[in-house]
């Protein structure tokens, strides 16, 4: 079935370091994948998407790249800020019909001014 | 903009009581659906309405029922209260049910069973 890997934490930074998160997914066909990001006493509000191979999502600074070769959907940002602390979920949504959204287990992130 | 609304925020029940966690989109989405947050595990589907007039079973169903009371509204029912089910309870809901329409989250609900 399908499934999202993605790095654990917590991730602590200082502000303005550069921030990747990895997630990686297993999946058939062609599956849209997802970046949700969670804020403390909130629910998940969703922070970019690509729905192909090699599209980019983007969005406040952060991107992140659809590839297929490598299934992998890393999330990066050039220059943290303290407002960017959350909990960041990856999330794959299958072509197959399939209504469910599969998430990883999520990263927390701290910035530290 | 409301967008999803959950009720209530907070609830402390006892083992063995019921309890029906309300939800409701003004946003005219098809589809609505009812997740279940622990810690370390992610989200994990509890059921979803593709449609109103619908509902299917995802990953952990037991223990729950759901009703699609209309398009707006999508209701999570515990019969039977257990510790296991302690946990924060979102509902989302999606304009279509293709797979690059992104789900909207509710704020949660916070249930814990004694």
């Amino acid at each position: 079935g399908d499934s999202v890997t993605q790095m654990e934490g917590p991730v602590t930074l200082s502000e303005e370091a550069f921030l990747t998160i990895n997630c990686t997914y297993t999946a058939t066909g062609y599956p849209s994948l997802f970046w949700y990001v969670q804020y403390p006493g909130e629910g998940l509000q969703l922070l970019l998407k690509a729905t192909k191979a090699d599209d980019k999502g983007s969005n406040k600074g952060f991107e992140a790249t659809y590839r297929k070769e490598t299934t992998s959907f890393h999330l990066e940002k050039g220059s943290v800020q303290v407002s960017d602390s959350a909990v960041y979920f990856c999330a794959l949504r299958s072509n197959f019909g399939n209504e469910k959204l599969t998430f990883g287990t999520g990263t927390r992130l701290t910035i530290i001014p | 903009n409301a967008g999803v609304t959950q009720t209530p925020k907070f609830q402390v029940l006892k083992t063995g009581q019921s309890m029906t966690l309300q939800c409701a989109q003004d946003m005219n989405h098809n589809s609505m659906y009812w997740y279940r947050q622990d810690p370390g595990m992610g989200l994990r589907l509890i059921y979803y309405s593709a449609s109103e007039g619908t509902t299917d079973k995802g990953e952990v169903p037991n223990g729950y029922n759901v009703s699609r009371l209309n398009k707006r509204e999508f209701s999570l029912r515990l019969e039977s209260a257990a510790p296991s089910q302690t946990s924060v309870y979102f509902c989302a809901s999606s304009e279509l049910s293709s797979n690059n329409s992104p789900l909207h989250f509710g704020n949660g609900t916070r249930l814990t069973v004694t």
